[in-house]
């Protein structure tokens, strides 16, 4: 069974860079076939994705972000990672990583994580 | 704004049925699959539907998917209580901005 669980400061000052970690566990990112994702949810809203990235390092982002957003991978620590630059109150949102099959079917999510902008 | 429509609520008694829509365009809908998910308040977004009409393993046959055209239908028989939730529809955008779109969500509300 996969897990996912995503680790990162839960405030983060405007202006500044939000970095979030998603640690995988049983399951290898190198093994490849899937598409490592990024998703948020404003409080009360719909979800919004942000991107994700293959095991070889390739990367597709949401157009609305993609000047603002970088997602790695560390196959040897089995993790990817999410930066958001720049951030204003309106990047506050519960922040999910999560398994994507392929082109939006997302298999398995993280339990996601609070980040609030706020100086 | 999102980029696939559904109705904001939809509600019905215990043990009826009840469908949610999803409208999109041939760059999203029209031409790639669709997934559905739901979300119990409080959690995470789960896999109900993928490929448009199939099933992950555990999800009971009350749930089902179709897709005609450009718009997508989730159907859920037998209503309880525990589906109250949000449901989300899901897919793929091959416009020259590719990436994931979702749905706005819809709650379902069991009487």
């Amino acid at each position: 069974q996969v897990q996912l669980q995503e680790s990162g400061p839960g405030l983060v000052k405007p202006s500044q860079t939000l970095s979030l970690t998603c640690t995988v566990s049983g399951g290898s990112i190198s093994s490849g076939g899937y598409y490592w994702s990024w998703i948020r949810q404003h409080p009360g809203k719909g979800l919004e994705w942000i991107g994700y990235i293959y095991y070889s390092g390739s990367t597709y982002y949401n157009p609305s972000l993609k000047s603002r957003v970088t997602i790695s991978v560390d196959t040897s620590k089995n993790q990817f990672s999410l930066k958001l630059s720049s951030v204003t109150a309106a990047d506050t949102a519960v922040y999910y990583c999560a398994r994507d099959q392929a082109a939006g079917t997302i298999d398995y999510w993280g339990q996601g994580t609070l980040v609030t902008v706020s100086s | 704004q999102s980029v696939l429509t559904q109705p904001p609520s939809v509600s019905a008694a215990p043990g009826q049925k009840v469908t949610i829509s999803c409208s999109g365009s041939s760059s999203n809908i029209g031409n790639n699959y669709v997934s559905w998910y739901q979300q119990l308040p409080g959690t995470a977004p789960k896999l109900l539907i993928y490929d448009n009409n199939k099933r992950p393993s555990g999800i009971p046959d009350r749930f089902s998917g179709s897709k005609s055209g450009t718009s997508a239908t989730l159907g859920i028989t037998g209503l309880q209580t525990g589906d109250e939730a949000d449901y989300y529809c899901g897919t793929w955008d091959s416009s020259l901005s590719a990436s994931v779109v979702f749905g706005g969500g819809t709650k379902l509300t069991v009487l």
